[in-house]
């Protein structure tokens, strides 16, 4: 079947770096994407990858390598503004995204 | 975890055709359910809220008699696209939650829809 996963909760401190993973077994891959939303919000696009390698854009960084099924989200100079859930979905060879259940950041002072 | 299903997958229709697009809560009951409209890497924009048994509730721009919501059952809810025209092809996601916002929220595979 089709999985994704995520760890539901981390917390970390204003000004560190979080790393947030991010495992996916699908039928076909098409790419991964990361969103960050905010409670009552949509979800904000981050990036997409879909070749192996890292990204950067700013403070937040994803990394994909598919032949370990496997991303990260990297998000560096953390900010309090940076809680929220962070959303990792992946999209299969029909195009169809495949969701986790979002890992929900904490900053702390 | 939380399952959302989304039919069908992918729809081809002409121009003025109505177009019916399922989201259903496979394992739980969704008191809430959204739809959102996605273009290629951009964020989701949502385009409605509709909680089980009331009417939708319509973001700025969208239009209601166009996009019509129904919420009719806490596992499923349906969005029809009346009239589609070119413009309204688009990647339809919708999404439930349990309870409350502070809920998780999980999301369907998304609708492709094509009008010729």
């Amino acid at each position: 079947g089709q999985n994704i996963d995520q760890p539901t909760e981390m917390t970390a401190t204003e000004g560190a770096i979080v790393q947030i993973n991010c495992t996916y077994q699908t039928s076909g891959f098409n790419g991964l994407f990361w969103y960050q939303q905010h409670a009552g919000e949509a979800p904000t696009f981050l990036s997409y990858n879909v070749l192996d390698g890292l990204e950067e854009k700013g403070r937040f960084s994803s990394f994909l390598s598919r032949s370990k099924g496997y991303s990260y989200l990297l998000l560096k100079e953390l900010q309090m503004k940076d809680s929220a859930s962070y959303l990792c979905a992946a999209m299969d060879s029909n195009y169809q995204l495949i969701w986790g259940a979002g890992t929900k950041l904490i900053i702390k002072p | 975890g939380a399952v959302v299903s989304q039919h069908p997958s992918w729809v081809i229709c002409k121009s003025g055709t109505s177009v019916k697009i399922e989201c259903r809560s496979l394992d739980f009951q969704a008191t809430t359910m959204f739809w959102y409209r996605q273009f290629p890497k951009q964020s989701l924009m949502l385009m409605a809220t509709s909680n089980e048994g009331s009417k939708a509730t319509y973001e700025q721009g969208v239009e209601k008699d166009k996009f019509l919501i129904n919420h009719a059952s806490l596992t499923l809810s349906t969005l029809t696209v009346t009239s589609a025209h070119p413009e309204d092809s688009s990647f339809y996601i919708c999404s439930a939650r349990s309870g409350g916002a502070q809920e998780t929220q999980y999301f369907g595979p998304g609708t492709r829809l094509l009008v010729l």
